[in-house]
């Protein structure tokens, strides 16, 4: 929505640089991880998913990266468009009785033309 | 693709109003959520269904109520709306094999005066 964007913290770069979206999560028993997108006045958009099995996964143009040891996974996004602007969030499963996810507070990307 | 639609896309309701928001999926998914946005807190679930007539409490259900009659329809209810739930409301459906992405609808904005 249209207030999504208040209060997160913002990266901005240049059409076709590469961007690196970080988020850290908590939980070691999380075993499976998502990243979405949100466009202003749009529902979260599934970009890419990881399994905790895996430490790479590439996806057209993005590629996820997950580092259980420091429970760190970033988006690195090649060539951003000016199209990638957006908040980005990663989201955890975490175990619950019934597996659901947790999502982070998210990062805007701003990319300048 | 997924559809998840979400009925309204702005309500605006008077404080102890009962008030239904309503969301259809179109890829008979078993499971259904409705979360919550704010600036600031991120996407924070308040109930979630994983079949027909079922449901759970996700983080914050105080204040809200769901009704499954149908697969594919799942409904938030606010028995009497108070002003700390003007809020984004977004609905999601997944399938129920484990770590399967969330599909999103596009959100209502409600807001209770």
């Amino acid at each position: 929505g249209e207030s999504v964007g208040l209060h997160l913290p913002t990266l901005s770069v240049q059409e076709g640089d590469n961007s690196i979206i970080n988020c850290a999560y908590s939980n070691s028993a999380s075993d499976y991880f998502i990243w979405y997108k949100q466009e202003s006045g749009k529902g979260p958009q599934f970009i890419i998913d990881i399994r905790s099995n895996m430490d790479k996964r590439q996806g057209q143009r993005v590629t996820v990266l997950l580092n259980k040891t420091v429970k760190h996974l970033s988006l690195q996004i090649a060539a951003t468009q000016p199209g990638d602007s957006a908040v980005y969030f990663c989201a955890e499963t975490r175990p619950k009785g019934y597996s659901t996810l947790t999502f982070g507070k998210g990062t805007m990307l701003l990319v300048s033309p | 693709d997924v559809k998840v639609t979400q009925s309204s896309r702005y309500l605006v309701k008077r404080t102890g109003e009962k008030v239904f928001l309503e969301c259809v999926q179109d890829m008979d998914h078993e499971n259904m959520f409705w979360y919550r946005q704010d600036p600031g807190l991120g996407l924070r679930l308040i109930y979630f269904s994983y079949d027909v007539k079922m449901k759970e409490k996700g983080d914050i259900p105080e204040g809200y109520s769901v009704s499954r009659e149908k697969k594919e329809r799942f409904s938030l209810i606010l028995e009497s709306a108070s002003t700390n739930q003007t809020s984004m409301y977004l609905c999601a459906s997944s399938l129920v094999t484990a770590n399967s992405p969330l599909h999103f609808g596009n959100g209502t904005r409600l807001t209770v005066t």
